[in-house]
């Protein structure tokens, strides 16, 4: 198992704002996983973020609107950047171990 | 393209009765089938898992049956509780480019009922 912590775990923000989600994981990992959660729906894989090197995306989902910062094995932020409406989700940091285990996740509404 | 597909969408199942969601995946490379089980505003959890050499496995009231021949797996709680009242998703991942890559299915809302 892991233990992951993400905050902020909720924000309202204004449209065309950005904000940044951190996400520690309790001990190192190669690998971590960023993913969105829109209302009501299924879990879409946003960036699988690797220490030292860029992080790989999604059809869909692109750099410039997700950044993601992968400084150590146990830490990692996504971006979301000129928010609008349609950003309104959950967002939800992952890593691997035997099985995918979630952080609460990041629930952000824009106005 | 929908690589798991899930059924039903929404599930009422009265207390102490048996909750069923069903699975069927296309993608014949995935090797690790685990169900998520997701309270609102909570991060989804992982529930139980199975690989596709066995048949079935069983942990406490939760249950997957396996069908590699059809493609499908099926998640089954018995003696459904309040508690149990929860979104759950399926999921299929196999390896891609050196690491797991999991599908979620569309998920079920489960309402047990007292």
């Amino acid at each position: 198992s892991a233990v992951i912590s993400q905050k902020p775990s909720r924000d309202i923000c204004q449209r065309g704002t950005s904000l940044t989600i951190q996400c520690q994981v309790d001990s190192q990992v190669t690998m971590m996983f960023w993913y969105r959660q829109q209302p009501g729906q299924s879990l879409t894989l946003i960036a699988t973020a690797n220490q030292g090197s860029e992080a790989t995306y999604e059809s869909g989902f692109v750099i410039d609107k997700f950044p993601i910062s992968r400084p150590n094995l146990t830490f990692s932020t996504l971006t979301v950047s000129n928010m609008s409406p349609e950003d309104s989700s959950i967002y939800l940091c992952s890593v691997y171990r035997g099985g995918l285990f979630f952080g609460s996740g990041t629930q952000l509404s824009v106005l | 393209q929908q690589q798991v597909k899930q059924s039903p969408q929404s599930l009422i199942v009265q207390k102490g009765g048996i909750s069923i969601i069903n699975c069927a995946y296309e993608n014949t490379a995935f090797d690790y089938f685990p169900w998520y089980q997701q309270f609102p505003g909570k991060g989804p959890a992982l529930l139980i898992a199975i690989r596709p050499d066995v048949s079935e496995k069983k942990e406490g009231r939760f249950t997957i049956s396996f069908n590699k021949s059809a493609k499908q797996f099926s998640l089954h709680i018995m003696d459904s509780q309040p508690g149990d009242s929860a979104t759950y998703f399926c999921a299929a991942s196999g390896n891609s480019g050196g690491y797991q890559k999991v599908t979620f299915g569309t998920g079920t809302k489960l309402q047990v009922i007292p």
